[in-house]
């Protein structure tokens, strides 16, 4: 049982590209979420899905894409990189969406630098 | 919308001091409430959950919180800090939604907290 598994780690693009942030949970959790985090700003969520083929935008969606074609995988794309989006990206799961019993479970993170 | 305020951006202790960290809400209906520690480099994790019942919640480490209604506050606090305990802490808050609503409740987080603490 790997929980929320992320991947790149560490990512470095310029201005324009695009790339996507992988993540994968093997818990069969519904909800999947991701969080940018910035000094002095805390956890910021950027979009969620509570299940296969379901996706919303939350607190900062601007630039991000998500789809959820599973249940396991939650991939963000970047489609033209900017250095506002210089942060370090979590992607957290729950079992449900509602967080009665169920509290999130967070990857190790991506730190992305936009140069 | 709602909100969550930690005061505290940086706090340095000495081993065995006292902790109590703030937080704030700025929500008037029912509320759940969390406490997630970040340890350096590694990843959120729940150290403890209000949902309803005894205002006192007790969670890992030695942790615990009160959840004060009438000052929407969900302090934390711990009686002996250690130096392991240096981490960011998270206030975070969750609006309850009704279920198979086909929404998610989302939860929103507080800037956080950085504690030091000192050998």
């Amino acid at each position: 049982n790997a929980g929320v598994t992320q991947t790149p780690k560490f990512q470095v693009l310029k201005t324009g590209q695009s790339m996507t942030l992988q993540c994968a949970q093997d818990m069969n959790h519904e909800y999947m979420s991701w969080y940018r985090q910035d000094p002095g700003m805390g956890l910021r969520l950027i979009h969620y899905s509570v299940g296969a083929g379901i996706t919303d935008q939350g607190e900062v969606p601007n630039g991000y894409n998500v789809s959820r074609s599973t249940t396991e995988d939650f991939p963000l794309r970047l489609l033209s990189a900017a250095p506002s989006q210089t942060s370090v990206y979590f992607c957290a799961s729950s079992l449900s969406g509602t967080e009665y019993n169920s509290p999130l479970h967070f990857g190790n993170g991506t730190r992305l630098t936009v140069t | 919308a709602q909100s969550v305020s930690q005061h505290n951006h940086h706090v340095i202790l000495s081993e065995a001091a006292s902790l109590e960290l703030g937080c704030n809400y700025s929500y008037g209906g029912t509320v759940n409430l969390f406490w997630y520690v970040q340890y350096p480099g590694q990843h959120l994790q729940l150290l403890l959950k209000y949902f309803s019942g005894d205002p006192l919640v007790k969670g890992i480490k030695g942790f615990e919180a009160e959840f004060i209604k009438s000052k929407f506050s969900f302090n934390l606090r711990k009686p002996s800090v250690q130096w392991s305990d240096t981490a960011e802490y998270f206030c975070a808050v969750i609006l309850p939604r009704p279920l198979n609503t086909g929404t998610a409740s989302k939860l929103t987080f507080g800037t956080g907290t950085r504690l030091q603490v000192m050998l």
